[in-house]
């Protein structure tokens, strides 16, 4: 199957500070997502981005389908972007998970 | 709009109990449902999926068993627990094989 690689795999950062978390998959996907899973465990979406860029007020991700990676961009980053950021990729009917990276923001 | 419910929320469980945890999705129909189970240390792996009621696919064979008895109603079930079933277990709906939506998750230990 598809194999999901995230890097880095934590990430500790100053409030304001801006940060890139990178997204490489093995093979051609059909579509990719960014989730963040806040500290109560919900998942949250962030984008659904199978190529091109998307911007969502702080946060921008990119995806280069054909050469099989995607990246998060987080600005100005806030106490609130603490959490575990997920990246997954569909291949049929399914998504396949990386296992993330972990971001601590402190004030 | 769309909505997902997942209940229990926590749930604390013997082991050798049994297991029933429902997932309900309200706000669109046939859409497609999932099982994920995420064990300490962040990896979420995919148990079950279902495009339809009645059809159900495995991905991992383990002590669990899922169900749709209804279009928006999904069902995780075992009929007896393992130390090693405990998790965190999401359940997810997409209405066309594309964008994938969480539910809150049920925080599940057996002792």
């Amino acid at each position: 199957g598809i194999q999901v690689e995230q890097s880095p795999p934590d990430l500790i950062l100053q409030e304001g500070a801006n940060s890139t978390l990178r997204c490489n998959f093995s093979d051609s996907v059909n579509n990719l997502q960014w989730f963040h899973q806040n500290p109560w465990g919900q998942l949250i979406n962030l984008f659904y981005i199978p190529s091109g860029t998307k911007q969502n007020g702080r946060l921008s991700a990119t995806t280069v389908a054909t050469e099989r990676y995607s990246l998060l961009y987080i600005s100005s980053s806030q106490t609130t972007d603490s959490g575990v950021y997920f990246c997954a990729v569909r291949e049929y009917s399914t998504l396949t998970f990386g296992k993330g990276t972990m971001l601590l923001v402190s004030p | 709009s769309q909505t997902i419910h997942q209940w229990p929320a926590t749930l604390v469980q013997p082991v050798g109990s049994p297991l029933s945890l429902e997932c309900t999705v309200e706000g669109t129909s046939n859409p497609n449902l999932y099982w994920y189970r995420q064990a300490a240390g962040r990896g979420l792996q995919l148990l079950f999926y279902s495009v339809g009621i009645g059809q159900i696919s495995s991905e991992v064979p383990q002590n669990l068993s899922a169900s749709r008895p209804q279009d928006r109603q999904f069902i995780l079930s075992s009929k007896k627990l393992l130390l090693s079933d405990s998790g965190f277990y999401l359940c997810a709906w997409s209405d066309r094989p594309n964008e994938q939506y969480f539910g809150p998750g049920t925080r599940l230990t057996v002792t």
